[in-house]
């Protein structure tokens, strides 16, 4: 069953550039990809999102290529606050349907 | 301010024993959406209405249930709850029309759920 991947863990330190990428094989065709941040007994927060291309707001970028089957967030300079595990959403359209699907999730932590 | 709102934080019930988590929203949203999350996975999303319009994901099981009476409550029921059941259960709002993607979800802060 296809599902939506990331890296399990990535270790960083503050002040770097930090980039998870999630792999979406099965994405619907006219759906955004949207990432979210979520700490621990939280619920996940909106962090970006964007269709294809480079898309950058205050606090991240998203590439995505041109055929859309994976998608980078990228934090520049991380700090010890950006601790938190990272979600991509797709919607899935494996089996037929169109289907709302997190990622696996990226626990990103970062040290001083 | 605007927000979305569970209750209670923890709730522990018994096998099989019905159970109802509730969700409420300020943000006058048009849907509303349940997911379950066990520890170190993925939300995975249960079902979602568009206003009063009820849609099921084709793999959640009949044993959860949902009502909406207005726009501002939604509520989750568990039939008969099982140790499998024991998990995080985060309601979501969008403001948007078809509950896809594109439409940015604010969750709440979750119910964990123990079931003994």
């Amino acid at each position: 069953l296809a599902k939506t991947t990331q890296p399990i863990s990535m270790d960083s330190y503050e002040g770097q550039e930090v980039n998870i990428t999630c792999s979406h094989n099965n994405i619907a065709t006219n759906d955004y990809i949207t990432w979210y941040q979520q700490f621990p007994s939280q619920g996940p927060r909106f962090i970006i999102q964007g269709y294809k291309t480079k898309v950058t707001n205050e606090v991240a970028s998203l590439f995505i290529p041109a055929d859309r089957k994976s998608s980078t967030l990228s934090l520049p300079r991380v700090s010890l606050s950006d601790t938190a595990v990272y979600y991509c959403l797709v919607g899935d359209i494996t089996g037929g349907g169109n289907k709302l699907t997190f990622g696996t999730g990226t626990q990103l932590k970062v040290e001083l | 301010d605007a927000m979305v709102i569970q209750n209670p934080r923890y709730q522990v019930t018994q096998f099989g024993k019905p159970v109802t988590l509730s969700c409420s929203q300020t943000l006058n949203h048009n849907v509303m959406y349940w997911y379950q999350q066990k520890s170190s996975q993925a939300p995975k999303l249960l079902f979602h209405y568009y206003d009063k319009d009820f849609n099921n994901e084709a793999d959640t099981p009949d044993n959860f249930q949902s009502r909406r009476p207005n726009t501002s409550f939604c509520f989750l029921d568990i039939r008969s709850p099982g140790l499998g059941d024991a998990a995080m259960y985060l309601c979501a709002t969008s403001s948007g029309t078809s509950g896809r993607v594109q439409e940015t979800q604010y969750f709440g802060p979750g119910t964990r759920l123990l079931v003994l």
